[in-house]
């Protein structure tokens, strides 16, 4: 079974600033999707970025970044230049050919930008 | 194009009682499905539908059930509420479901049961 863990429960950072999340993951398959998930407060949940495994680019969507260690089965996330708006919970997810169309989340990080 | 519907957005129930929840998926999407999200357990997997079909199911009881519709709609419905289902219940819609289709999600149905 895989499984997604998410070891910082909370996490503040000071506007303009940048803040990375910390998500590892277990699985002992090789075709697999990882996602960062935003669930501002009380909004519907969003993709943030998406990595495919057999990529061995880091994947980056404007401010947002991953740092994809694969064989640590590691996946982070680099906020850059935070703004007031990415105070959300943050879910780190996977995905693989074998789990059958269904997503594993980590417990998720709040992240709080502090003006 | 409208995104992921699901209503009611908010419930109180009472023990025993049952319900049932509706999430309207983005158009041309077939694959619809469900999770649970509880401060203590975070998100879980219910079950997913594709073309009216349940392809997998999460590790709830029998209680929980699903079905979907020729067009796409889902319902799902749980009989015998205890208090422990309170929860937000959060449907995703994508075009079939695979690994390469983004997840789109719904605001959520907030249950209370008290």
């Amino acid at each position: 079974a895989q499984t997604v863990t998410q070891s910082q429960p909370e996490m503040s950072v000071q506007e303009a600033e940048t803040v990375t999340l910390s998500c590892t993951y277990d699985t002992s398959e090789s075709n697999y999707y990882l996602f960062w998930y935003k669930q501002p407060p009380s909004r519907q949940m969003i993709l943030v970025i998406r990595q495919e495994a057999y990529k061995q680019q880091n994947a980056t969507e404007n401010r947002f970044s991953v740092n994809f260690q694969k064989a640590a089965k590691s996946f982070s996330l680099k906020i850059s230049d935070s703004q007031l708006g990415d105070t959300a919970m943050y879910f780190c997810a996977f995905m693989s050919g074998g789990s059958n169309y269904k997503l594993t989340f980590g417990k998720g990080t709040l992240l709080t930008v502090n003006p | 194009k409208a995104g992921v519907t699901q209503t009611p957005r908010y419930l109180i129930k009472t023990r025993g009682q049952q319900v049932t929840l509706s999430c309207s998926p983005i158009s041309g999407h077939r694959s619809v499905s469900w999770y649970q999200q509880t401060p203590g357990q975070g998100l879980q997997f219910l079950f997913e539908y594709f073309s009216e079909t349940q392809r997998n199911k999460g590790n709830f009881p029998g209680r929980f059930s699903g079905r979907q519709f020729s067009n796409s709609r889902s319902e799902m419905n749980v009989s015998t509420l205890e208090l422990g289902d309170s929860a937000l219940y959060l449907c995703a819609s994508s075009f079939a479901g695979g690994l390469t289709d983004e997840q789109f999600f719904g605001p959520g149905t907030r249950l209370t049961v008290l």
